[in-house]
């Protein structure tokens, strides 16, 4: 069965740092775009970064450019998402997500069941 | 950025009946080489993730019920639900993934009346 599992959320302070890692189980992972979304408590859905199927390529929603870091690991079916500089707004539940086919305009079609990040002192 | 709009925020349906939900983009969301709207269409059921229900505006995913359609071009899309059931309430949101950053929807609560 096609399945992401986040894990890596917690309770961090303002300007701390966090590592979200989300393991996939896709028969052919390295085909695919990966992607982060993110939904702050009682909100709507928010884009965070992109990543290529060979990690050349990452692309990030302007709020967190310059302090989040998409990777993969393709060796380990596994995406990361580095978090440094947190502040009160990035408190959301985080979403791994398959981006469907090969490119980063398309749809998402897996979903993982989201890791939460906490930014509180 | 595309700002996509949902209409209405929320909406409440009779079991059976019809319901409706509207998303306007900032931008034509059709692409001219391929034809293709690059919209899509997701259900978010409470304490659970998105669900892909339609993309390309018009593609219903797999296992999808035929009750679920989507409609429109370019920059006003709707997906509508006939004969509402009750696993139907749910938070529904719309996305272009035509530019970055890609963007959604505010979401339009569904809820039966």
């Amino acid at each position: 069965e096609v399945q992401l599992v986040e894990s890596g959320g917690g309770l961090v302070q303002p300007g701390g740092s966090l590592r979200l890692s989300c393991a996939a189980s896709i028969f052919k992972f390295t085909t695919y775009w990966m992607t982060w979304v993110r939904q702050a408590p009682g909100k709507g859905l928010e884009w965070v970064a992109s990543i290529k199927q060979d990690g050349s390529e990452q692309v990030y929603v302007d709020s967190v450019k310059g302090r989040f870091t998409i990777s993969r690991d393709n060796a380990q079916n596994l995406v990361y998402l580095q978090m440094n500089s947190l502040r009160a707004e990035d408190t959301a539940l985080y979403y791994c997500a398959r981006v469907t086919v090969d490119s980063k305009y398309r749809a998402f079609d897996i979903w993982g069941q989201g890791t939460m990040v906490t930014v509180s002192s | 950025d595309i700002v996509m709009t949902q209409s209405p925020d929320s909406l409440a349906v009779s079991l059976g009946e019809r319901a409706t939900i509207n998303c306007k983009s900032s931008q034509n969301l059709l692409y001219s080489d391929n034809k293709k709207n690059y919209l899509g269409w997701y259900q978010q059921k409470p304490g659970q993730p998105p669900k892909l229900l339609i993309q390309w505006a018009s593609t219903r995913e797999s296992g999808v019920p035929d009750r679920f359609s989507g409609s429109g071009s370019e920059t006003d899309f709707t997906l509508t639900i006939n004969s509402l059931q009750p696993e139907d309430v749910a938070v529904y949101y719309c996305q272009q993934y035509y530019g970055l950053p890609i963007t959604f929807g505010q979401g339009t609560r569904l809820e039966i009346k």
